[in-house]
């Protein structure tokens, strides 16, 4: 069966400052996987997928995440924070890119101080 | 491309109506949607498959006689909430399959449906 931890249900960061945001999977076959945003009140946004192509993925807003294997990790990071990142985040896996359903993780909430 | 949309946006009904949520790819066809459900502060849980032209796959612990699917078209879920109670107030959330810039097999999540049942 397939899991993802997202570690730390919270993170804070000033503006500016780095955003990284934590990922763990586990997975019997090789994984799909993806960032998710989501602003209060609203659906999923897809910020970034890997798919088996290149381990460093570019997403959009700026985020990135970079998959490693050995570390069965796909951490979020972003240069600098802006106000407007101040969000939930989740972090999903699937065995498939679209014809299964996605396993998500509980979530991270940014926060973003000026 | 590769919308989705989901109505209504919020629901209040009251206990022991039924409360129907339509999921639209308006833009593309969709064999596939999903039925998610996130309760608040909670990460979302699958409910359901639902395959167009096909009976519905649902999770362990999901009622299907009380959570109907219904996928009668390439652009159209429904979910409908039977004899809904309180403990049925949340966030429901569809998604359907669609082909990216990159032709690569994704989902595209709908708004969202916030239902609350007095």
């Amino acid at each position: 069966a397939q899991s993802v931890t997202q570690l730390g249900s919270h993170v804070s960061v000033s503006e500016g400052a780095l955003v990284l945001l934590r990922c763990n999977y586990s997975s019997s076959v090789p994984p799909y996987l993806f960032w998710y945003v989501q602003y209060p009140n609203q659906g999923l946004q897809l910020l970034l997928k890997y798919t088996s192509a290149a381990t460093l993925v570019k997403g959009i807003n700026g985020f990135e995440a970079e998959f490693k294997k050995s570390e069965t990790s796909f951490h979020l990071t972003k240069p600098s924070a802006h106000m407007s990142d101040a969000a939930e985040y989740f972090c999903a896996v699937s065995r498939n890119s679209g014809n299964t359903p996605l396993v998500f993780g509980k979530g991270t909430r940014l926060s973003v101080i000026a | 491309g590769a919308v989705v949309s989901q109505h209504p946006s919020r629901v209040i009904c009251k206990s022991g109506t039924s409360v129907k949520i339509e999921c639209r790819s308006l833009d593309f066809q969709a064999t596939t949607m999903f039925w998610y459900r996130q309760f608040p502060k909670q990460s979302l849980m699958l409910m359901a498959t639902s395959n167009e032209g096909s009976k519905a796959t649902y999770e362990q612990g999901v009622e299907k006689d009380k959570f109907l699917i219904n996928h009668a078209s390439l652009t159209l879920s429904t979910l409908t909430v039977t004899s809904a109670h309180p403990e049925d107030s949340s966030f429901y959330i569809c998604s359907a399959r669609a082909f990216d810039w990159q032709n690569t097999d994704t989902q595209y999540f709908g708004p969202g449906t916030r239902l609350t049942v007095l």
